[in-house]
């Protein structure tokens, strides 16, 4: 199975908005509503930002949302602060009964 | 506090065999899924394989079926990532993870591992 389609970078100046696309196919990201993102930052474990596309979990600011249509998901971080400058990946259920990661994208803020 | 604790970096040579840990605690390490993520220099988080500590049920990406093993002693909460000949493109950071899969909700990593880092050198 491929990697997802994530952009290498998105960047942002403090309090935009940026969104990040992760695009898969029919038997992946289209084909159920298990899309989950993560946030890493350099040397760091990743951390869980959003569950079942949409979910955030306890603990996680509301300025982090995501969504989906078709066989795209997004990831929206709103009012943009510096310490979410980090590495963002997307991850989908598959049809295999598995996982598969995006390719993952650099979030710069200016 | 749901807790992974992997076990220290490896600086092996190509040929040699491997058996990394990650042992869980502060939840019922038999009733969730844990998985294996591997992340090369450099690179992004490729996602390996799970087991399922209560009955050792495993499944495995394509892309790692046949080149490593996961496997689980329950008795002690433990996860392993074994490899039987490594080869210097294993060189990277391996990260256990819980893995959450519920029927209706699920199938995401939510509490992670420190990372172990295998190093593969002749």
């Amino acid at each position: 199975q491929s990697a997802l389609t994530q952009p290498a970078s998105v960047s942002g100046s403090p309090g935009q908005s940026i969104t990040i696309s992760c695009t898969g196919t029919s038997s992946d990201v289209g084909g159920y509503n298990y899309v989950s993102w993560y946030q890493q930052h350099p040397g760091k474990a990743p951390k869980l930002m959003i569950y079942d596309v949409s979910n955030r979990p306890s603990g996680v600011s509301n300025r982090f949302s995501g969504s989906k249509s078709g066989n795209t998901a997004s990831l929206t971080i709103s009012g943009l602060q510096a310490e979410d400058e980090a590495d963002y990946y997307c991850s989908s259920y598959t049809s295999s009964s598995t996982n598969v990661f995006g390719t993952g994208t650099k979030v710069t803020v200016l | 506090e749901v807790q992974l604790v992997q076990s220290g970096a490896e600086v092996k040579k190509p040929g040699e065999s491997l058996k990394i840990s990650c042992k869980g605690s502060g939840y019922s390490f038999t009733s969730y899924w844990i998985g294996w993520v591997r992340q090369m220099p450099g690179k992004g988080l490729e996602w390996m394989g799970i087991i399922y500590p209560g009955d050792s049920d495993t499944r495995y990406s394509p892309s790692f079926q046949g080149q490593v093993t996961i496997s689980a002693d329950k008795s002690i909460s433990t996860a392993y990532l074994q490899w039987s000949s490594l080869k210097a493109s294993d060189t990277a950071m391996y990260y256990c993870a819980r893995f959450m899969e519920l029927v209706g909700t699920g199938y995401y990593f939510d509490y992670w591992g420190q990372g172990t880092l295998v190093t593969v050198s002749s």
